[in-house]
C-alpha cells in the first residue's frame, strides 16, 4: 500500500506557483521522498527526490519538513503543459519497486 | 529519442485470447520493470528484471501472466487466457542498475489492452 496522503485534485493559475501537498507521516528514517508526475496518456515521469533537504532542479522545487511528515512539491510557474497526476512516493531506494497511490490530478487554468 | 519503447500501443482481443507485449528499455539500462494501470489508479508494480534474470513478481502475476527478458535487452509480457479483468494500461520502465541515476526509473508509453 502506498505510504503517502494526496489531495485528489488541485486547480492553479496559469503562470502562478502551484504548491501540491504530500503527508507521509509513517515514514522511516532510510526511505526518501520522490514526486513522478503522468501527463493523459503518458509514462510516469520522474520530477525530483529528497531524504531530509530541500531539493530543487530545473522541473521543480521540493520542501520537506523538519520532522520529515510532510512534504510539497513547487511547480514556481505552471503551465498548462503541467496539468497531469502528480505522484507522491516514498521509497527506500534498497527497494526496486515504485508503489504509487492515486495521485493529485493537478488542472492548470488559462 | 532513446526512450523506452513499447509495442503495440494499443491492443484489443476476445476473452481467452493471448496476448504478448514489447518492451525496448533505454539501451545501458539494465534494470526493466513491469506495471499495470486501470482507469483512475496508479500503476501498481508487476515484476522487474535486472538484466535477464527475473528478481520479484508481485501477488498480482497470477499464473497467467508470464514474463522473459532472454537476453538482458528487450522484455515480453504475456497474458494467456484473457480476461475482462485484464484490461487496463500495461507500462514498462527501466533504470541503470548503479550508480547516481539508479533512482530514476524511464517509462514507456504504455500499451493499452482491451478484452471484449
Amino acid at each position: 500500500d502506498a505510504k503517502t496522503t494526496q489531495p485528489p485534485s488541485m486547480d492553479c493559475a496559469e503562470g502562478r506557483a502551484a504548491n501540491l501537498p504530500c503527508n507521509h507521516s509513517t515514514i522511516s528514517g532510510n526511505e526518501y521522498v520522490y514526486w513522478y508526475r503522468q501527463i493523459h496518456s503518458q509514462g510516469p515521469q520522474y520530477i525530483i527526490h529528497g531524504l531530509k533537504n530541500n531539493e530543487t532542479n530545473e522541473m521543480a522545487s521540493l520542501i520537506i519538513t523538519e520532522d520529515r511528515k510532510s512534504s510539497t512539491l513547487i511547480l514556481p510557474h505552471a503551465t498548462l503543459r503541467d496539468t497531469a497526476v502528480y505522484y507522491c512516493i516514498v521509497r527506500d531506494n534498497r527497494d526496486d519497486k515504485i508503489i504509487f497511490g492515486k495521485g493529485t490530478r493537478l488542472h492548470i487554468l488559462p | 529519442d532513446t526512450g523506452v519503447s513499447q509495442n503495440p500501443r494499443h491492443k484489443i482481443t476476445k476473452r481467452g485470447q493471448n496476448v504478448t507485449f514489447r518492451c525496448d528499455p533505454i539501451s545501458e539500462h539494465n534494470r526493466l520493470y513491469w506495471y499495470r494501470q486501470t482507469l483512475g489508479q496508479g500503476p501498481e508494480f508487476l515484476t522487474y528484471f535486472q538484466n535477464e534474470a527475473q528478481l520479484e513478481k508481485s501477488r498480482l502475476l497470477s499464473d497467467r501472466f508470464s514474463a522473459e527478458r532472454p537476453k538482458g535487452s528487450f522484455s515480453t509480457l504475456e497474458i494467456q487466457r484473457t480476461e475482462q479483468g485484464d484490461s487496463a494500461m500495461y507500462l514498462c520502465a527501466s533504470s541503470l542498475g548503479l550508480g547516481v541515476k539508479s533512482y530514476e526509473q524511464y517509462f514507456g508509453p504504455g500499451t493499452r489492452l482491451t478484452v471484449t
